[in-house]
């Protein structure tokens, strides 16, 4: 199974919005509403963003947001802090595997 | 509390057995799978496979079946990820996390080092 395609970096100042891409095929983003996101800072290990494409665990602000068209989904960052700088993973589940997207480096102005 | 903790960082040589663990609490370690993850040195994320510890159903991903063996000892709330003969390749830092449909708990790191 193919990784799922994510831009390579995007940037953005403080208080801005970004949003970052993550491409599959109906056969996993857009045969299931199972995207989810992650957040990983230097030498840490990941932390869940977003699951089921919209839904934010407790304890991640509302600054973040996930939606879905098709075979896209998006996760969008608005109110941009210099602490969001970090590198951003998507996820589909499938019913027999999962697959990441190849990762975005987001910089923070 | 949630928490998986995992192993200790590993030095090997190419050729070399390596088995590495994961140690589930704060929930019940049977009732949910735990997956395993690769990230190479600068690299992204690569889902490697899973297992119910309740059951050890185990699925792997092509790019990784036959090249690790996942397991489990429910006994003692822990996951394994074994290698039968390390390859230089095999040098990265691999993760395990509570799977259900996203990945939503992870453990530390372990950072496995492959070199003569």
């Amino acid at each position: 199974q193919s990784a799922l395609t994510q831009p390579a970096s995007v940037s953005g100042s403080p208080g801005q919005s970004i949003t970052i891409s993550c491409t599959g095929t109906s056969s996993d983003v857009g045969g299931y509403n199972y995207v989810s996101w992650y957040q990983q800072h230097p030498g840490k290990a990941p932390k869940l963003m977003i699951y089921e494409v919209s839904n934010r665990p407790s304890g991640v602000p509302d600054r973040f947001s996930g939606s879905k068209s098709g075979n896209t989904a998006s996760l969008t960052i608005s109110g941009l802090q210099a602490e969001d700088e970090a590198d951003y993973y998507c996820s589909s589940y499938t019913s027999s595997s999962t697959v990441f997207g190849g990762g975005t480096k987001l910089t923070v102005l | 509390e949630v928490q998986l903790v995992q192993s200790g960082a590993e030095v090997k040589k190419p050729g070399e057995s390596l088995k590495i663990s994961c140690k589930g609490s704060g929930y019940s370690f049977t009732s949910y799978w735990i997956g395993w993850v690769r990230q190479m040195p600068g690299k992204g994320l690569e889902w490697m496979g899973i297992i119910y510890p309740g059951d050890s159903d185990t699925r792997y991903s092509p790019s990784f079946q036959g090249q690790v063996t996942i397991s489990a000892d429910k006994s003692i709330s822990t996951a394994y990820l074994q290698w039968s003969s390390l390859k230089a390749s095999d040098t990265a830092m691999y993760y395990c996390a509570r799977q259900g449909k996203e990945l939503a708990y992870w453990g530390q790191g372990t950072l496995v080092t492959v070199s003569s």
